[in-house]
């Protein structure tokens, strides 16, 4: 059974970077058939696509959050991670990691992570 | 930039049907635009019900399912119970890699 597990500081001062990372267990990050995104959800509020990246490099990004967004992997560690830079508190929210289908649907999800923008 | 519509809330008695609806602000929404849907309870992570407009995703009871309906993607539960209370998301990928959620609606049942 796949499994996603987002990581990181769950306290991130202004104009700070966030950065999470999420690890794949129960298959590899490296299958061609699948994409791997970024999800997140102010509290209270919708959820928001961040970013997808395949493993071969190619990352695809939400053009509203596009200049400050860098995805990435690291295929031996079979893990992928998220980089916010310059972080306000409108980046508060709960950040999930999912793997993207090439039907383009989320079909695993992490349990998600919150992450707080104060000082 | 584009941006997909939902009912923010919808109401619906226990054993009823009701439909939820995913557009666009302009445009119409095909299945080229690979509807998928999604429940989340409060504290959860969301939970993929829908994909590929109507294609069920493993384990979903049978009383969701998925359609396009005119110029929009939809949601239909059939026989609503109790804990099908939740909020629900529509996402359409609207190509270059782009993925967009709806709003989400909220749905009570009572």
């Amino acid at each position: 059974q796949l499994q996603l597990q987002e990581s990181g500081p769950g306290l991130v001062k202004p104009s700070e970077t966030l950065s999470l990372t999420c690890t794949v267990s129960g298959g590899s990050i490296s299958s061609s058939s699948y994409y791997w995104g970024w999800i997140r959800q102010p509290p209270g509020k919708g959820l928001e696509w961040i970013g997808t990246i395949h493993y071969s490099g190619s990352t695809y990004y939400n053009p509203s959050l596009k200049s400050r967004v860098i995805i990435s992997v690291d295929t031996s560690k079979n893990q992928f991670s998220l980089n916010l830079r310059s972080v306000t508190a409108a980046d508060t929210a709960a950040y999930y990691c999912a793997r993207l289908t090439g039907a383009w649907h989320f079909d695993y999800w992490g349990q998600g992570t919150l992450v707080t923008v104060s000082s | 930039q584009t941006v997909v519509t939902q009912e923010p809330s919808f109401s619906v008695s226990p054993g009823g049907t009701v439909t939820l609806t995913c557009g666009l602000s302009s445009g119409s929404v095909s299945a080229a635009y690979f509807p998928s849907w999604y429940q989340q309870t409060p504290g959860q992570a969301p939970r993929t019900l829908i994909y590929s407009t109507n294609a069920r995703s493993s384990g979903v009871p049978d009383r969701f399912s998925g359609s396009i309906l005119g110029n929009k993607a939809a949601l239909t539960i059939t026989g609503a119970q109790a804990d099908d209370e939740s909020d629900y998301y529509c996402v359409l990928y609207v190509g270059g890699g782009i993925s967009v959620f709806g709003g989400g609606t909220k749905l009570t049942v009572l």
